[in-house]
């Protein structure tokens, strides 16, 4: 099993641009989030899906956007890129195990410049 | 609103001492899960240990177990024996598990350990 997988790893935009981050993950998870961690800090919720066609948003949701069409992919969208998205994405997934834990992909590092 | 307060932005333990990674939480909904997740510099999340909010006995995983006061709102990571390899940032975290399972970490504590 790949588990999560974030592509890309690395990314620079201009400010204005737009893109999106993608996520997927192999394991039949019902749960997945999207976190923003920016330097020294910890994760911040940017939204998350408890299943296909279900999402809401987080802490930190403004200049994003998600859509959940199947289970295994949750792409994140960033419309008109400003410098204070620069950050480390990371995507997490779960499902309704005991231990209720996350699993995490490797994380995107985005810079705006 | 939910809420993950970590006080401690650094620590330093001796090598093979105990140390105790302090979280406190704020929810009004009954039924929640906490975790301690570890991040070394190479930036990977690693999970370590959960405790739901009605379980009966503190999680243990090894030579990490949650202190969990569910008064006092609190669930301390107690790490025994330090490592250097436990050289990393501690994320504690909460999930709602009666509204779609959101989950928010708290700042972090920065842990060293001195050989």
């Amino acid at each position: 099993n790949a588990g999560v997988t974030q592509t890309p790893k690395f990314r620079i935009l201009k400010i204005g641009q737009s893109m999106t981050l993608q996520c997927t993950q192999d394991m039949n998870h019902n749960y997945m989030y999207w976190y923003r961690q920016d330097p020294g800090m910890g994760l911040k919720l940017i939204y998350y899906s408890v299943g296909a066609g279900i999402t809401d948003k987080g802490e930190v949701p403004n200049g994003y956007n998600v859509s959940r069409s199947t289970t295994e992919d949750f792409p994140l969208r960033l419309e008109l890129a400003a410098p204070s998205q620069t950050s480390v994405y990371f995507c997490a997934s779960s499902y309704n195990s005991p231990s209720r834990k996350l699993f995490f992909g490797s994380g995107t590092q985005l810079s705006v410049l | 609103a939910q809420k993950i307060t970590q006080t401690q932005p650094g620590m330093f333990v001796q090598e093979k001492e105990a140390v105790t990674l302090d979280c406190t939480y704020d929810t009004s909904d009954p039924s929640y899960g906490l975790f301690w997740y570890k991040q070394p510099s190479s930036g990977e999340m690693i999970f370590l240990i959960y405790q739901g909010s009605y379980d009966q006995q503190n999680a243990t995983e090894g030579r990490y177990s949650l202190n969990f006061q569910k008064a006092r709102k609190s669930a301390n990571l107690v790490i025994s024996a330090s490592q250097l390899g436990d050289s990393a940032m501690y994320f504690c975290a909460m999930r709602d598990l009666t509204s779609y399972d959101k989950v928010i970490f708290g700042p972090g504590t920065s842990l060293s350990v001195i050989p």
